[in-house]
């Protein structure tokens, strides 16, 4: 049973650039996560994706985006990187219900130069 | 605002060491407290969930409860592949997002 994989593992991005991040959740889950950890912190969280619509969102600018895929799987789109982007991104997959588990991948690790 | 704070930041343990790490929240209502082990490099990994005040469960050598407002994970006779960061996470009612801790960096010593 494959679980939550990501791509791709490392990104390097120059200042400005956008960059586009994939996610493929664990198998019969239908919820997708995405949060942002920079080095020695705790993940923070962007937004949900549920039946193709972001559900919720976290305190991030419109430079995020996303989408979610009639399959489940899921993208996060970063338009005009700044150099504080940099940063390991988790994906998390559940099931939609309320009282959830969210599973991890293993991360996209991007750097903006 | 919702928030979660951990203590220690750091903590070194000799193999056969226990100790406990706290977890603190301020909610307005608790639907889940989680913790995750994260290992360099890696993303979290799932290791239990609590839903109310009294609740406990145990894992090989964790073991984790919950009161109103705090959460113990504790570790009983250590082992060096226990070394890991150790986050803690709460979900409250009426919204579906995680807010994490900074976590607590644990190194077993052989």
């Amino acid at each position: 049973d494959a679980g939550v994989t990501q791509s791709p593992t490392h990104l390097i991005k120059t200042r400005g650039q956008q960059v586009t991040l994939r996610c493929s959740p664990k198998s019969g889950h239908d919820t997708v996560s995405w949060y942002q950890q920079a080095l020695g912190q705790g993940p923070q969280f962007i937004f949900q994706y549920y039946e193709e619509e972001e559900r919720q969102r976290g305190n991030f600018p419109d430079r995020f985006s996303g989408h979610q895929f009639p399959n489940y799987s899921s993208e996060l789109n970063v338009n005009a990187l700044w150099l504080g982007d940099s940063a390991l991104y988790l994906c998390a997959s559940s099931l939609g219900v309320a009282k959830n588990i969210q599973y991890f991948g293993a991360g996209t690790r991007l750097s903006v130069l | 605002e919702d928030q979660v704070t951990q203590s220690p930041e750091a903590l070194r343990l000799q193999e056969g060491e226990s100790s406990s790490l706290n977890c603190s929240y301020t909610v307005s209502g608790l639907r889940g407290l989680f913790w995750y082990r994260q290992d360099p490099g890696k993303g979290p990994e799932f290791l239990f969930t609590l839903y109310s005040a009294g609740e406990e469960k145990e894992k090989e050598r964790l073991k984790a409860t919950l009161t109103k407002k705090e959460s113990f994970l504790h570790i009983t006779a250590p082992k060096p592949e226990d070394s890991a960061t150790y986050l803690c996470a709460v979900q409250a009612t009426g919204t579906y997002k995680y807010i994490f801790g900074t976590g607590t960096r644990l190194k077993v010593l052989a």
